[in-house]
């Protein structure tokens, strides 16, 4: 099993410039988040979803879009890049309820110029 | 707001010395988790606490979770190499689904 599945890896924009990033989960989890992690700062949550066709807003959820479609898939968009948006993205996914472990993906790495 | 507050951020030991993050939330938790990141990946599950004083062991790693449920600490005994990486806690706010994490604790470990 895969297990989640983040594209792309790694990604240059321009400030102003859109793009989604995709998270897929092969678990059929409930639950999926995007996190992002910048130096000393953790991992903040932007947004959430506990289910297909729902979503939620996290800690930072400026700047940012989430689509759930499909209960395997997570998106996150960003409509106008801007440079405070570099960062490293996390998605993760677990099964319903809050007793139950999250599965990372590998991370994106976006550099906004 | 929701926050789980970790120290210290950064912490250097020589190999062979113990290890201690602390985690304290300002509400309480319904549960407690513990995740381990290495340099350049993503964070792994390592354990979750959810009893009030619980205690957990895995090796040479001894979790707790406090009796109010609203602190909880990582202790490694006798460090080594392997244990380079940075320790999150994470909780889940009672009446909320959401997964809030601490700020981690960097650990390098001296040869």
């Amino acid at each position: 099993n895969a297990g989640v599945t983040q594209t792309p890896k790694f990604r240059v924009l321009k400030t102003g410039q859109s793009m989604t990033l995709l998270c897929a989960q092969d678990m059929n989890h409930e639950y999926m988040y995007w996190y992002r992690q910048d130096p000393g700062m953790g991992l903040r949550l932007i947004h959430y979803s506990v289910g297909e066709g729902t979503t939620a807003k996290g800690e930072v959820p400026d700047g940012y879009n989430v689509s759930r479609l499909k209960k395997q898939n997570f998106l996150l968009g960003l409509e106008s890049a801007a440079p405070s948006q570099t960062s490293v993205y996390f998605c993760a996914s677990s099964r319903a309820g809050r007793a139950t472990e999250a599965f990372f993906g590998q991370g994106t790495r976006l550099t906004v110029v | 707001g929701q926050q789980v507050m970790q120290i210290p951020q950064y912490q250097h030991v020589q190999e062979g010395e113990d290890f201690t993050t602390y985690c304290n939330s300002s509400t309480t938790l319904s549960n407690i988790q513990w995740y381990k990141q290495r340099p350049g990946g993503h964070p792994v599950f390592l354990i979750q606490l959810v009893k009030s004083g619980e205690v957990k062991k895995q090796k040479r790693l001894t979790f707790q979770f406090g009796e109010a449920k609203k602190n909880s600490s990582l202790h490694i005994t006798a460090t080594q190499t392997t244990d380079v990486g940075t320790y999150f806690c994470a909780g889940h706010m009672n009446r909320d689904d959401k997964i809030i994490f601490g700020k981690g604790t960097r650990l390098h470990i001296l040869p």
